[in-house]
């Protein structure tokens, strides 16, 4: 049982360059959701995804891509990098719990991504 | 206005003794939920505890528990008997309403620096 797994853990893009980055759960998890985390911050919710073949905006979308083909995976797009998206990139998943908030979140390793 | 407020960036704590990190929250939702995580320098996020806006106790897990106090909107961690190994990013984080089953995402705050000193 590997839990969220993320793919690259690190890359290095020029400024236009496209990437893509894989998460994959192997928990059966309704939900999944991707962040970045800058320096100084919190994690920010860029989009999230309430099952196959659903996605939708989170609070900093500009930017990014996501899709959601099969349940266990979720990948998240850059069409054109720039620097101002050199951050760490975290995948997240839950189980859906219905009529409550409380589900907690299991994160993937994280992603750490350079822009130049 | 911050939906999350951490007001201790960096907090430096003997081994051993308690520590309080705070958290007050912003919200007009009836029903919400309230999460900690740490982040070791490693860069994982490690689930600690989770404190719903309904549940009346306070929530505890092993040597962590959760000071809620609903009317002020804070939710403070509380560590009980610090370890070396506590030394950590914390964040405090909302998910707010039923938002179908509690899809949406979290609310971070910034974090504070947790350091035990031996």
């Amino acid at each position: 049982n590997a839990g969220v797994t993320q793919t690259p853990k690190f890359r290095v893009l020029k400024t236009g360059q496209s990437m893509t980055l894989l998460c994959a759960q192997d928990m059966n998890h309704e939900y999944m959701y991707w962040y970045r985390q800058d320096p100084g911050m919190g994690l920010r919710l860029i989009h999230y995804s309430v099952g196959e073949g659903t996605t939708a905006k989170g609070e900093v979308p500009d930017g990014y891509n996501v899709s959601r083909l099969k349940k266990q995976n979720f990948l998240l797009g850059l069409e054109s990098a720039a620097p101002s998206q050199t951050s760490v990139y975290f995948c997240a998943s839950s189980k859906y719990l219905a009529g409550g908030p409380g589900n907690e979140q299991f994160f993937g390793p994280g992603t750490r991504l350079t822009v130049l | 206005a911050q939906k999350i407020t951490q007001t201790q960036p960096g907090m430096f704590v003997q081994e051993k003794e308690a520590v309080t990190l705070d958290c007050t929250y912003d919200t007009s939702d009836q029903s919400y939920g309230l999460f900690w995580y740490k982040q070791p320098s490693s860069g994982e996020m490690i689930f600690l505890i989770y404190q719903g806006s309904y549940d009346e106790q306070n929530a505890t897990e092993g040597r962590y528990s959760l000071n809620f106090q609903k009317a002020r909107k804070s939710a403070n961690l509380v560590i009980s008997a610090s370890q070396l190994g506590d030394s950590a990013m914390y964040f405090c984080a909302m998910r707010e309403g039923y938002g179908g089953g509690g899809a949406d995402g979290l609310t971070f705050g910034k974090g504070t620096h947790l350091i035990i000193q031996p």
